[in-house]
């Protein structure tokens, strides 16, 4: 199984900063069957990123990602207050599939 | 629009089982698999297993594996889950979703409250 760490747990930033996510994968994770989503309280998860760097319909471009092989990285550049939630990642090359145990992004 | 919409919220005793619906409308059914995820409350998301909707056929997460059953109906669209032998620690909000784009999971179910209480 395909373990994925999410750094940090929770980061506290203001309105209009950005933020830097990372997900760290136990073993090697081709890029094309990687993603991230976001996830408000009381909502299902929501796509932003799939194939590890193409925003889903309706991402704003302020949402971007990187990464291959065992790290990759969701930056949200200049933060909204509708950005604030919690971040998932998502393997799935192999089953079982997997998440991270996700990020919380807070207002500071 | 394209939407999966699922079955209302449950309230089941230890031991006995659950069967969660997931009807899906606004795209062809058979061209997409369906996941399964759960959240247990304040935890993160669990993947249960995949169905096929083409043919029917399933995987499923090993520590699910003899517990959980998924199947569909294609005249209706519909696919099911059903999870028995019900502890507490199956308490969660089950999603149904489709692997759309490149395989990520891009429509979502609202969601299904499961509550396993005595």
């Amino acid at each position: 199984e395909i373990v994925l760490t999410q750094s940090p747990g929770t980061l506290s930033l203001s309105p209009g900063e950005t933020a830097t996510l990372s997900c760290r994968a136990s073993q090697s994770v081709s890029g094309s069957y990687f993603a991230w989503y976001q996830q408000k309280p009381g909502q299902a998860p929501r796509l932003l990123i799939y194939g590890a760097s193409n925003r889903a319909t309706g991402v704003p471009f302020r949402f971007s990602s990187s990464g291959s092989g065992t790290d990759f990285t969701l930056t949200i550049s200049r933060l909204e207050p509708e950005d604030f939630a919690v971040y998932y990642c998502h393997q799935f090359v192999s089953t079982p599939e997997t998440f991270g145990q996700g990020t919380k992004v807070e207002i500071k | 629009q394209v939407q999966l919409v699922q079955s209302g919220a449950e309230v089941k005793k230890p031991g006995a089982s659950v069967k969660v619906t997931c009807q899906a409308s606004g795209y062809i059914f058979i061209d997409y698999y369906i996941h399964w995820v759960r959240q247990a409350p304040g935890q993160g998301l669990e993947w249960l297993g995949i169905i096929n909707p083409s043919g029917g056929t399933t995987t499923y997460a090993q520590r699910f594996e003899g517990r959980v059953t998924m199947t569909r109906d294609t005249s209706t669209s519909t696919v099911y889950m059903d999870l028995t032998s019900l502890t507490s620690e199956d308490t969660a909000v089950y999603y149904c979703a489709r692997a759309g784009l490149a395989s990520a999971f891009d429509i979502w179910g609202q969601g299904t409250v499961v509550t396993v209480s005595s």
